[in-house]
């Protein structure tokens, strides 16, 4: 594998399911990113991970916990969502912190909450 | 309230036609970056501009950041169905911001 995986590309949950997102990044960086992409709206950062640390929380709601074990990995552990957190999870890596902002981003996670 | 105005929102030509579109803020950026997001994949880098009036071109997309450093535009030459895309711009100030995007469709 290269470059950014998340899993899984697609979910379907309930207002009372408990999910993860996950991501890997197999280039070696140093910082990680998760985003929300919702339709006609800008890319909206949420966590910030650089080296392990969260470096910033840009005011996400308490039903959003991220998680990084280790510069590969960062999850988005997801509970008690509602319709509007319906939307593209985008996670991206870059080699370290903004890095100029020169981000690699994975696929994404189309998350639909009903 | 939306710091990076991307124009237009939607644009719809036929092959082989010429477009620009841009990216305007009120704020100041030490670099900014353009994306292309195609469905069902995240943003992927085209370039990276950081000197006012700076231009950068890559094959037929030229890029030009304002002397000021508030906006930029990109420029596509003969357009082809491959440049259908969502196209993305972002500017780094104390944060970073992305704009909502111009959805560029190229029709064979």
């Amino acid at each position: 594998e290269t470059g950014v995986t998340q899993t899984p590309r697609h979910l379907v949950m309930g207002m009372t399911n408990k999910k993860s997102l996950k991501c890997e990044q197999h280039l070696g960086h140093n910082a990680m990113y998760w985003y929300k992409q919702s339709a006609k709206k800008p890319l909206e950062l949420m966590f910030v991970y650089s080296l392990e640390e969260r470096v910033e929380n840009n005011s996400v709601p308490s039903r959003f916990s991220p998680e990084c074990p280790n510069s590969s990995h960062l999850f988005l552990h997801l509970h008690t969502l509602q319709p509007e957190d319906s939307a593209l999870y985008l996670c991206a890596s870059s080699q370290d912190l903004w890095q100029g902002l020169e981000q690699y981003f994975g696929p994404g996670t189309r998350l639909t909450v009903t | 309230t939306q710091l990076l105005e991307q124009s237009p929102q939607f644009l719809s030509i036929q092959e082989g036609e010429n477009l620009t579109v841009y990216c305007n803020s009120s704020s100041v950026f030490s670099s900014l970056q353009w994306y292309r997001q195609e469905p069902g994949e995240g943003p992927v880098l085209l370039v990276t501009v950081v000197t006012g009036g700076e231009v950068k071109k890559l094959k037929r997309l030229t890029f030009q950041f304002g002397d000021a450093r508030k906006d930029s535009s990109l420029h596509i030459t003969a357009a082809q169905p491959g440049d259908t895309g969502l196209y993305l711009c972002a500017g780094e100030d104390n944060d970073m911001r992305f704009g909502a995007g111009t959805r560029l469709t190229v029709k064979p």
